[in-house]
């Protein structure tokens, strides 16, 4: 099956800075979502998008649909020590009953 | 607060042994799925089932079989469990539509 392409696979920031991660993919999805994890734990929906240029926002966490519908991204603002963890973005095709296919993830690591 | 339980948080079985994985959900919700996650393959979809008594395969099915006798719950079996299915496993539930997925805690399956 298909993976997206998530970038970056890692990031190193410090407490306080903005993150931006992206999702690209060369097919088109009617659906983006996304996801963070914890160790040991399942992903938790953060925000799902329906809408080609839909801008979406929780909190300090902002996300797009890109227009092409072939591409997202997420922003954090002000990052926080309980923001490490993994982002998963997360695209559907299909309507309904049909499985995620995901990106590998972002592992977001902040020093203090 | 949706709900997505798992039978188990962790799990050893031995090679050849029948496997058992319980899902439960307390939305209500049409769609249910298995995936399956590893390291640097990110999370794979198993099987999904759309209604009571249905199933479809997804992108990693081999090995495995589903059961979904009641609306809320769905079972992963692994017939002979082999080493190769070391893995974390990740139960989700949607309804037919918006499409997000709800997932549960994830049981870590340990074949020896």
């Amino acid at each position: 099956g298909q993976q997206l392409n998530q970038s970056p696979q890692s990031m190193f920031i410090q407490e306080g800075e903005d993150v931006s991660m992206n999702c690209t993919s060369s097919s088109i999805f009617n659906t983006w979502l996304w996801y963070k994890q914890d160790p040991g734990e399942g992903p938790v929906l953060l925000i799902a998008l329906y809408k080609a240029g839909e801008l979406t926002s929780n909190g300090r966490l902002t996300a797009q649909f890109g227009i092409t519908r072939k591409d997202s991204f997420l922003n954090i603002s002000a990052s926080i020590p309980s923001d490490v963890g993994i982002y998963f973005c997360a695209g559907q095709k299909g309507g309904g009953a049909d499985g995620l296919t995901f990106g590998k993830g972002t592992h977001l690591i902040i020093q203090p | 607060d949706v709900k997505v339980t798992q039978s188990s948080r962790y799990l050893v079985k031995r090679t050849g042994e029948k496997v058992f994985l319980e899902c439960v959900q307390d939305m209500d919700h049409e769609n249910m799925f298995w995936y399956r996650q590893d390291p640097g393959l990110g999370l794979r979809l198993i099987y999904f089932s759309y209604d009571v008594k249905m199933k479809e395969k997804g992108d990693i099915p081999e090995g495995y079989s589903v059961s979904r006798e009641k609306k809320e719950r769905f079972s992963l079996i692994l017939e002979s469990a082999s080493t190769n299915q070391t893995s974390m496993y990740l139960c989700a539930s949607s309804f037919v539509g918006p499409y997000e997925q709800y997932f549960g805690p994830g049981t870590r399956l340990t074949v020896t």
